[in-house]
């Protein structure tokens, strides 16, 4: 089971961008998906659980979702700012518990 | 508050074993409902799984390490370690343990990671 992530997205303050994370391999809705934002030089943090769920402290301007049809999740994050600006990474899990992650998106904050 | 980590040599030696511990404070490796992980990212590289462990002592490893990694939990149920042989450069990167959730394989605690190099 395999995820993949385009290496690179850019967008302005203010606008919306979405991430997309594609499975292949497997199918992603057998399995929660989760997103994760790092920051250079620090540890990863958890932004959407479960597909969609947000931790405490994460702002509704970031949502996840999962389309059966394209067998993908995606992170969309509305009203951009400029400390949105970091990588983000897709995990999930295989049918024998195996933990995936997708390549990693680096977001750019024009 | 949960709190982990790491601890352990910067600096390893080819062919030689990594060791690493994860310290846990504000809580214990007791409970069934996570695990406990270990993870590295090579510099300017993505995440990899490397495994995990429960407190029962049942491991899952990354199938392209398992034939030189060991994991385990401390008596005191404070801490577990990693032990990879016969390192390569290949294997320089930071080390992050981590805490995941049983149902859901969602990392939600982690500790700040610290790097391994391996060089002669």
């Amino acid at each position: 089971f395999i995820l993949t992530q385009p290496h690179s997205v850019s967008e302005s303050p203010g606008k919306t961008v979405t991430i997309s994370c594609t499975g292949s391999g497997g199918n992603i809705v057998s399995n929660y998906v989760q997103w994760y934002r790092q920051r250079p030089g620090s540890a990863p943090t958890t932004i959407i659980y479960e597909n969609y769920q947000r931790p405490s402290g994460v702002p509704a301007r970031f949502s996840g979702s999962i389309d059966s049809s394209s067998n993908s999740a995606s992170l969309t994050v509305s009203g951009l700012e400029t400390e949105d600006e970091a990588d983000y990474y897709c995990q999930s899990y295989d049918d024998f518990n195996h933990v995936v992650f997708g390549g990693g998106t680096k977001l750019t904050i024009l | 508050q949960l709190q982990l980590q790491e601890s352990g040599p910067g600096l390893v030696r080819p062919s030689q074993t990594l060791s690493l511990t994860c310290t846990v404070s504000g809580g214990s490796i007791k409970s069934d409902d996570y695990f406990w992980i270990w993870l590295r990212q090579p510099p300017g590289r993505g995440l990899e799984w490397v495994g995990y462990i429960f407190s029962s002592g049942v491991t899952y490893y990354n199938p392209s390490l398992k034939s030189r990694l060991n994991i385990s939990v401390g008596s005191s149920k404070k801490f577990f370690s990693l032990e990879l042989a016969s390192v390569t450069a290949a294997d320089t990167a930071v080390y992050f343990c981590a805490r995941g959730t049983m149902l859901t394989h969602d990392f939600d605690y982690w500790g700040r990671g610290t790097l391994v190099t391996v060089s002669s």
